[in-house]
């Protein structure tokens, strides 16, 4: 089974702080994607990585920041948290360069003060 | 870029009626169109997908249906039970490059009433 991990199931941070949430998978996939979800907007794409050090913008990357230095492992950085910022963030991943089956992390709520 | 909408946002079904959820996509080179459920508190999984050669699958309860031509495709669930409550959410995607996206719909939050 695919195991997509983040770090964190919950983080509280103060606005100005800058948050590091941490993704890694175990299947080698090459694909692998960070969105928000919010209640009514569904999952908003912010950032997402076709290969490793590529990164590609996604419908919302304002205020975000990420990096894929090593395959398995895909970080989202807020530089600077704000509290529209607060919400849940779902790492996935999937194989190959084409669209195919995302597999999802557990999710990061993150709650901004 | 890709935009889906989703319709209805909220859905309950007597249990053991049909649920039918709609979805448009704006993108005409978009050609794979996944369905997620997302129980609550859990994280989303792919239940069925469909791409764009195909205008109908089925499996098992669930179908989807698309229509390239409106750029439309929904979720059918047949003899509802109470284990399909949750939010679907559809999606759209190009599969022809190397930096092809998801895009996912708003949700839909479906209750199956006893």
């Amino acid at each position: 089974d695919v195991k997509v991990t983040q770090s964190s199931r919950y983080l509280v941070k103060r606005t100005g702080e800058k948050v590091f949430l941490e993704c890694v998978q175990d299947m080698d996939h090459e694909n692998m994607f960070w969105y928000r979800q919010d209640p009514g907007l569904g999952l908003r794409l912010i950032y997402f990585s076709y290969d490793v050090k590529m990164k590609e913008k996604g419908d919302i990357p304002e205020g975000y920041s990420v990096s894929r230095e090593k395959k398995e492992r895909f970080s989202l950085i807020l530089e600077s948290a704000s509290t529209n910022q607060t919400s849940m963030y779902l790492c996935a991943s999937s194989a190959s360069g084409t669209a195919e089956k995302l597999f999802f992390g557990s999710g990061t709520q993150l709650s901004v003060l | 870029g890709e935009n889906v909408e989703q319709h209805p946002s909220t859905l309950s079904v007597q249990e053991g009626d049909s649920a039918v959820i709609k979805c448009t996509y704006s993108d005409s080179a978009s050609n794979y169109f996944p369905w997620y459920k997302q129980e609550l508190g859990k994280r989303p999984q792919l239940i069925i997908d469909i791409r764009s050669n195909v205008g109908e699958k089925k499996d098992q309860r669930i179908a989807v249906t698309l229509n390239k031509t409106a750029k439309h495709f929904s979720l059918h669930i047949t003899e509802t039970q109470p284990e399909d409550s949750a939010v679907y959410f559809c999606a759209a995607t190009s599969m022809d490059s190397s930096a092809s996206k998801i895009i996912f719909g708003s949700g839909t939050r479906l209750s199956i009433r006893p």
